[in-house]
């Protein structure tokens, strides 16, 4: 079943615009992952930040996270068109080694 | 970071043949996953394969339709058995490694398969 909940499902936003996307979930986590995933193509690991994280940046990715809310964001600064594409957040739980569970994705469409 | 390559990348068959799809890692890797992506959809998980044990399955999913091999430490397959239009999805390879984030975990392009 989904853990996590993107939202929102569809973003469409300017060239040179930021793009939040927020993820929520529902158990304990031990760390969250972003995915983005071009067209159908196979999935990118974008970033990983663990449950005692609050923040995180790597490039134009900012990702935070709130284990009180069981929630997580995805801020890309200063978007390119080359960014359209769906992310997704995914979860692993403290459970020791379990799979990774996804949440539904958002359809992010950058216009130049 | 892992380097996953999957075969075939994509495929068309007909409804009740089978396809094997071979995941291959860069190196050896403990855990490797199965995914199904259906058009549209997120990520399901198909089954766990740890090398040395039979695959673990999902809810939903069963060896009889989709059996797994995991004769190594770097190679695994999934058969889409006995395919009907339904199956008709994105299927994923994915790894965990230890990294200095943590545990990680990485996906294969992807096999995308139409059954008509």
């Amino acid at each position: 079943s989904q853990q996590g909940e993107e939202d929102p499902q569809a973003l469409s936003i300017q060239e040179g615009e930021n793009a939040t996307m927020n993820c929520s979930y529902k158990t304990s986590i031990n760390n969250l992952q972003w995915y983005r995933q071009n067209s159908g193509r196979g999935l990118v690991h974008l970033i990983l930040i663990r449950s005692n994280e609050r923040e995180k940046h790597s490039g134009r990715l900012r990702v935070t996270l709130d284990t009180s809310k069981k929630s997580s964001s995805l801020l890309i600064t200063a978007s390119r068109a080359a960014d359209t594409a769906s992310y997704f957040c995914a979860t692993v739980t403290n459970s020791g080694n379990t799979p990774l569970v996804f949440g539904k994705g958002t359809r992010l469409s950058v216009i130049a | 970071s892992a380097v996953i390559s999957q075969k075939p990348s994509r495929d068309i068959c007909q409804r009740g043949t089978s396809l094997t799809i071979q995941c291959q890692v860069d190196s050896q890797v403990t855990m490797m996953f199965w995914y199904r992506q259906q058009p549209g959809q997120s990520l399901t998980l198909i089954a766990t394969a740890n090398q040395g044990s039979e695959a673990t399955y999902e809810s939903g999913f069963v060896i009889d339709k989709f059996p797994i091999s995991r004769p190594n430490l770097t190679f695994s397959t999934l058969t889409v058995s006995n395919m009907s239009p339904e199956d008709s999805s994105i299927y994923l390879c994915s790894v965990r490694r230890g990294t200095s984030e943590g545990e990680t975990q990485y996906f294969g392009p992807g096999t995308r398969l139409l059954v008509l």
